[in-house]
């Protein structure tokens, strides 16, 4: 079974509104991240958070994480077309080296 | 930047072929890794490998191998080659703790006919 779920499975905002993605995840974690993957290409890093932090920021986007609740979301702000991609998150289990991937939130921003 | 180059964007070989996909990548990174994704299924590691001539296997194995004959590159082997391996293939690089921060190369869309 897969260890992280984003959702939702896809989002279509217009250009300049804020796009929320979420992600679950079953067992504790070591830090969680998001990736960002244009069509067709490789997926690009955006940001990683640890299990001991609730918050981090990058620009435009901020990433919370709700351990109690084995969730994480990640904003994007003032959304751009160039943002147009599909966003992964992926967890690394406590103890363990592999990193696990969900199966992406598609997200749309319309000019 | 970190530059991870995979030889080929698109490949289409015949079932049972052999196939070799290849991985550069020019900053020195100890870790390297290769995964396929496929539609529905996320990314699926295959192998990966902390150091030169070191593998171990990932989630899904079966049907590969890999080689790490030099620290730069890293090559996945399909020894025959099977319609179910029809996939993208994406190899990434990191540096220190395995797992933080991979860098992705650009993807190979193999068709296997």
């Amino acid at each position: 079974s897969q260890q992280g779920e984003e959702d939702p499975q896809a989002l279509s905002i217009q250009e300049g509104e804020n796009a929320t993605m979420n992600c679950s995840y079953k067992t504790s974690i070591n830090n969680l991240q998001w990736y960002r993957q244009n069509s067709g290409r490789g997926l690009v890093h955006l940001i990683l958070i640890r299990s001991n932090e609730r918050e981090k920021h990058s620009g435009r986007l901020r990433v919370t994480l709700d351990t109690s609740k084995k969730s994480s979301s990640l904003l994007i702000t003032a959304s751009r077309a160039a943002d147009t991609a599909s966003y992964f998150c992926a967890t690394v289990l406590t103890g363990a080296n592999n990193l696990f991937f969900g199966t992406g939130t598609r997200l749309t921003v319309i000019p | 930047d970190v530059k991870v180059t995979q030889s080929s964007r698109y490949l289409v070989k015949r079932t049972g072929e052999k196939v070799f996909l290849e991985c550069v990548q020019d900053m020195d990174h100890e870790n390297m890794f290769w995964y396929r994704q496929d539609p529905g299924l996320g990314l699926r590691l295959i192998y990966f490998s902390y150091d030169v001539k070191m593998k171990e296997k990932g989630d899904i194995p079966e049907g590969y191998s890999v080689s790490r004959e030099k620290k730069e590159r890293f090559s996945l082997i399909l020894e025959s080659a099977s319609t179910n391996q029809t996939s993208m293939y994406l190899c990434a690089s990191s540096s220190g703790q395995p797992n933080e921060k991979l860098f992705f190369g650009s993807g190979t869309q193999l068709s296997v006919l």
